[in-house]
């Protein structure tokens, strides 16, 4: 499975975009970028998956580059409820134990 | 709909003693994982299951074991525990066969002392 890049920290105020950005320049075509966060304390949660088009549901919208090699995850509107640490995680969707390999992720810090 | 389940909550146990966690969930999910998190750091694999009466070993499963008797539960275990095994226990599921990605559920995660 591809590595990822993912900052160790980023900071953003209540109710503006947060853009988390992610690069897996190594990614394989048949690779998947996964999104999923972990409030504190608790399990990680799903939040997004794409493999080449852009994809948007309830929680966010995944941005991948044409060329693959990067993505970014956007919250429209955040909250506080949003604090969390937010994975990039790339792999095949099938054909293997079916794992997820974290990274440390970023850590996102909304402030009011 | 519970989702994934996980049992106990928290426990403290002293070196060399033994206990189980049990993880269950109800959404028939074929894939079943045992992942633990230690701070500061992302999860790590430690044995899973492709189906009922089936288990393998994932990055770290030294000091583990599991069975998966029944479809809807995974059972992880330590025979003689040591302080290295003080961490968080996240259990997990996800269907099998699902084209275009899928969607891990994980359970609210198991506390584990060990002094």
């Amino acid at each position: 499975d591809a590595k990822t890049t993912q900052p160790p920290s980023m900071d953003c105020a209540e109710g503006r975009a947060a853009n988390l950005p992610c690069n897996h320049s190594t990614i394989s075509g048949n690779e998947y970028v996964y999104w999923y966060r972990q409030i504190h304390s608790q399990g990680p949660q799903y939040i997004i998956h794409g493999l080449k088009n852009n994809e948007t549901n309830e929680m966010a919208s995944l941005i991948i580059t044409e060329d693959r090699k990067s993505s970014t995850l956007i919250l429209p509107h955040a909250t506080l409820r949003d604090t969390a640490v937010y994975y990039c995680i790339v792999r095949v969707a099938e054909g293997s134990q079916g794992n997820l390999i974290f990274g440390k992720g970023t850590k996102l810090s909304v402030k009011p | 709909n519970a989702g994934v389940t996980q049992t106990p909550k928290f426990r403290v146990l002293k070196t060399g003693q033994s206990m189980t966690l049990l993880c269950a969930q109800d959404m028939n999910h074929e894939y079943m994982y045992w992942y633990r998190q230690d701070p500061g750091m992302g999860l790590r694999l430690i044995h899973y299951s492709v189906g009922e009466g089936t288990t393998a070993k994932g990055e770290v499963p030294d000091g583990y074991n599991v069975s998966r008797l029944k479809k809807q539960n995974f059972l992880l275990g330590l025979e003689s525990a040591a302080p290295s095994q003080t961490s968080v226990y996240f259990c997990a599921s996800r269907s099998l066969g699902e084209t275009g990605g899928y969607e891990q559920y994980f359970g609210p995660g198991t506390r584990l002392t060990v002094t």
